[in-house]
């Protein structure tokens, strides 16, 4: 079954302590990206990577960092997460054509 | 960053009944998506537009590419109880790159 894997899907953690979320995908997809929704704000990207080892800032991208080492996967890393990134998390692939799909998202509450 | 205007942020409807909700930006896209959202779940994607003037139908929705590439609308014919979610637009501009703008939503409640 096509699908963008996210773990874990619900977090707890406190200021400081590092995080790494990771996201997979089955698709071959060569686009990837990640988005935090927050209420009110929709959704917004933070960073988005075009393939291997190509990756650029979208929207929101301080505080966040990632890495496309292998096709399928595209970990994001909280060096030191604050509470102001306290969210939800969603992990995307996009087809060829720009049909995006999403993960079951991650949700994130840093203390 | 740029943002999308989605409106309404918000409505509720008869079942039965016919839904429009639309997006307008200050840049063009040359792409704009429509998804739905479930409580607890990301977003499914539900109409893809490529092309200003086209429009698309899924089934009970049909969208629309503006003719200005500035905007879209998507409209719900014959509501049904389980349309109730959130609705996003999504501008894309992929011209060498993929930057995704996202609406901020429109909550649809249906009442049976």
């Amino acid at each position: 079954e096509a699908q963008v894997t996210q773990n874990p899907r619900y977090l707890i953690t406190v200021t400081g302590k590092k995080l790494t979320v990771t996201c997979s995908q089955n698709m071959n997809h060569e686009y990837m990206s990640w988005y935090r929704q927050d209420p009110g704000l929709g959704l917004r990207q933070i960073y988005y990577s075009m393939n291997v080892e190509v990756t650029d800032k979208g929207d929101v991208p301080e505080g966040y960092k990632v890495s496309r080492k292998e096709k399928r996967n595209f970990p994001l890393i909280l060096e030191s997460p604050s509470p102001n990134q306290t969210s939800l998390y969603f992990c995307a692939s996009s087809s060829p054509y720009n049909e995006q799909f999403f993960g079951p998202g991650t949700r994130l509450t840093v203390l | 960053g740029q943002q999308l205007n989605q409106s309404p942020q918000s409505m509720f409807i008869q079942e039965g009944e016919d839904v429009s909700m639309n997006c307008t930006s200050s840049s063009i896209f040359n792409t704009w998506l429509w998804y739905k959202q479930d409580p607890g779940e990301g977003p499914v994607l539900l109409i893809a537009l490529y092309k200003a003037g086209e429009l698309t139908s899924n089934g009970r929705l049909t969208a629309q590419f503006g003719i200005t590439r500035k905007d879209s609308f998507l409209n719900i014919s014959a509501s049904i109880p389980s349309d109730v979610g959130i609705y996003f637009c999504a501008g894309l501009w992929s011209g060498g790159y993929q930057k995704v703008t996202f609406g901020t939503g429109t909550k649809l409640q249906v009442i049976p």
